[in-house]
């Protein structure tokens, strides 16, 4: 099993520019999550989905929008990039309790 | 929102020497887990714990879940030199849909 997998590995975009975010898990997880991490913040929740078809708002949602169109893949859309959106953003799936994290993407918006 | 209170921030120590760090909440939760991070990569699960007063033990490490369901600790026996990273708490409360996470402490291990 691949696990949590997540592409692009790193990415740089300009202020406005769109992309998306793929993470992909092939453990036939329920529950999916996207986080974002900057220095000394920790891990901030932006949108999760308890099913397929289905998303909700976390802690941080403003600024992006998912999609979990297939059980196996939830995808994270950043529609106009800011250099806020500057990040590391991991993806998890979710099995009983616990979360199991994807590599990670590292973002910069210039 | 809500957040752990994970403590130490950061710690210091020399090869061999046993760690602990601890995390408090203001809420009962019902699960306890501990990842590390190491640079550049995702948390990775070292333990989880589901039970008040549950001790389980993953090779060097050990945690605890509190028995007032309001903290948690985690201990490293014998550091060596790859336990260097960050370490975070997590816990779910209420609902379950969503972990809640400490801000990590950052372990460096001097050879």
């Amino acid at each position: 099993n691949a696990g949590v997998t997540q592409t692009p590995k790193f990415r740089v975009l300009k202020t406005g520019q769109s992309m998306t975010l793929l993470c992909a898990q092939d453990m036939n997880h329920e529950y999916m999550y996207w986080y974002r991490q900057d220095p000394g913040m920790g891990l901030r929740l932006i949108h999760y989905s308890v099913g397929e078809g289905t998303t909700a708002k976390g802690e941080v949602p403003d600024g992006y929008n998912v999609s979990r169109l297939k059980k196996q893949n939830f995808l994270l859309g950043l529609e106009s990039a800011a250099p806020s959106q500057t990040s590391v953003y991991f993806c998890a799936s979710r099995s009983s309790g616990e979360q199991f994290f994807g590599p990670g993407t590292r973002l910069t918006v210039l | 929102g809500q957040q752990l209170n994970q403590s130490p921030q950061s710690m210091f120590i020399q090869e061999g020497e046993d760690v602990s760090m601890n995390c408090t909440s203001s809420s009962i939760f019902n699960t306890w887990l501990w990842y590390k991070q190491d640079p550049g990569e995702g948390p990775v699960l070292l333990i989880a714990l589901y039970k008040a007063g549950e001790l389980t033990s993953n090779g060097r490490l050990t945690a605890q879940f509190g028995i007032t369901r309001k903290d948690s600790f985690l201990n490293i026996s014998a550091s060596i030199p790859s336990d260097v990273g960050i370490y975070f708490c997590a816990g779910h409360a209420g609902n379950n849909r969503k972990l809640i996470w400490g801000l990590g402490t950052s372990l460096a291990v001097n050879p």
